[in-house]
């Protein structure tokens, strides 16, 4: 089956314990990306990858890193979490930028205490 | 940057009946792609509907259908015989062709919740 895949789900932490939400699609996509969604905000885009080794910053990168070393997986890194980091999260990818449709991931809720 | 305004948080529609989203941008971009995603309780996100800039036939798919008005900057979503399957937040959303300045970048709006009543 063709998906998206995110883990873990739920993710309850303290501030500036370093974690990782992994992010692994299946559908060969070139296209890769992380959004936040924060109620009022809609969702934002924090990181996308057009390939392999090629990443650049979305509308709010601060506060987070991403790596591309294999076409399939596209890890979100929060070295120090604080607070304001708290909201759920989604991977996204589509064959390429522009017209195709992104396949979301079921997204992961996190808590930064 | 482009930005994506839904103007409405919340809307409601009677069960069979007929209802419409508002979704205005802001770009200087000529080409491009507009997307609306629904999102139900279980936080899924799922593809509605997809409009390319560079047609002026307006996008349909089963009971959804779009009103794309290029110049005004509108894109707005029609639900025809509203089910209570439909309610859900939904969110209009703006992509950049090929070749655009902020290729590869996608901006949603703030989503509007969509209630259907019985």
């Amino acid at each position: 089956e063709a998906q998206v895949t995110q883990n873990p789900r739920y993710l309850i932490t303290v501030t500036g314990k370093k974690l990782t939400v992994t992010c692994s699609q299946n559908m060969n996509h070139e296209y890769m990306s992380w959004y936040r969604q924060d109620p009022g905000l809609g969702l934002r885009q924090i990181y996308y990858s057009m390939n392999v080794e090629v990443t650049d910053k979305g509308d709010v990168p601060e506060g987070y890193k991403v790596s591309r070393k294999e076409k399939r997986n596209f890890p979100l890194i929060l070295e120090s979490p604080s607070p304001n980091q708290t909201s759920l999260y989604f991977c996204a990818s589509s064959f390429g930028a522009g017209g195709p449709p992104l396949h979301f991931g079921n997204g992961t809720r996190l808590t930064v205490t | 940057a482009q930005t994506v305004t839904q103007s409405q948080p919340e809307m409601s529609v009677q069960e069979a009946e007929t209802v419409t989203l508002s979704c205005t941008y802001d770009t200087s971009e000529s080409d491009y792609y507009l997307f609306w995603y629904k999102q139900p309780p279980s936080r899924q996100m799922i593809l509605v509907i997809r409009q390319e800039a560079y047609k002026q036939q307006n996008a349909t798919e089963n009971r959804f259908s779009v009103n794309f008005q290029k110049a005004a900057k509108s894109f707005s979503l029609k639900i025809s015989d509203s089910q209570l399957g439909d309610a859900a937040m939904y969110f209009c959303a703006y992509r950049s062709a090929i070749g655009g300045t902020s290729y590869g970048k996608l901006t949603f709006g703030q989503g509007t919740i969509l209630t259907v009543h019985p």
